[in-house]
């Protein structure tokens, strides 16, 4: 099973981004974000599994339709450069998947 | 809190052996599924292995099967990862990672440690 995500995003301050995650019929299966900072561990922001981690704005938000599953975030800071990962998974193999990663520029 | 404490990285020539292990404070340790996860030099996250709560079913990604093997102890909440027969595709940062409950695979890993290096090369 392959996630398949784009290699970057740029935007300026204030524009909306959206992270999307490619995967055959993705939205049925449950979805985790996770933000990695240069030199730090990942960790998790959004999960259609459970409520919103402590400290995550608002601002992050998730969705999911057919085979591409979306991170937007509204009003993008500087604070949110970084990389972010989707994850699955895959109870057909077993197995844990991510996706290749979308480095946001801001 | 959370917390959990790699250890056991280091650099070693291809083929040898490696044992990591992660040390979890803050939680019932038993009562979760633990993940390693790796990440090669600028690339993206690899998903390892799991092992359920108690100890009892355990998963592995391709490029590991027969290679790595995941434990756990749970009397001294301790997650180790046990690897032989490296190569220079080994090479990554290795993460532990919290999961769901016992077998909740499926749940997102809510909590990571700040990963070990291990390199190998000759």
């Amino acid at each position: 099973y392959v996630l398949t995500q784009a290699p970057s995003v740029s935007l300026a301050p204030g524009q909306t981004a959206e992270v999307t995650c490619v995967g055959d019929n993705i939205e049925t299966k449950r979805v985790h974000w996770y933000q990695q900072k240069p030199g730090q561990a990942p960790i998790l922001v959004l999960s259609d599994a459970r409520h919103r981690p402590s400290g995550i704005p608002d601002r992050f938000s998730l969705s999911k339709s057919g085979d591409t599953a979306t991170l937007t975030i509204s009003r993008v800071e500087v604070e949110d450069e970084a990389d972010y990962f989707c994850h699955v998974w895959h109870s057909s193999d077993d197995c844990g998947v991510f996706g290749g990663g979308t480095k946001l520029t801001v | 809190e959370v917390r959990l404490l790699e250890s056991g990285g280091g650099q070693l020539q291809p083929g040898g052996s490696l044992r990591l292990s992660c040390v979890v404070s803050g939680i019932s340790f038993s009562s979760y599924a633990m993940n390693w996860v790796r990440q090669a030099p600028g690339k993206g996250l690899e998903w390892v292995a799991v092992i359920s709560g108690r100890g009892g079913s355990s998963y592995y990604g391709d490029s590991m099967k027969g290679r790595f093997i995941v434990s756990r102890d749970n009397f001294k909440d301790t997650l180790y990862l046990q690897m032989n027969e490296l190569t220079a595709e080994d090479t990554a940062v290795y993460f532990c990672a919290k999961g769901g409950s016992y077998y909740e695979f499926g749940d997102p890993f809510d909590s990571w440690g700040q990963g070990v290096l291990v390199s190998v090369s000759s």
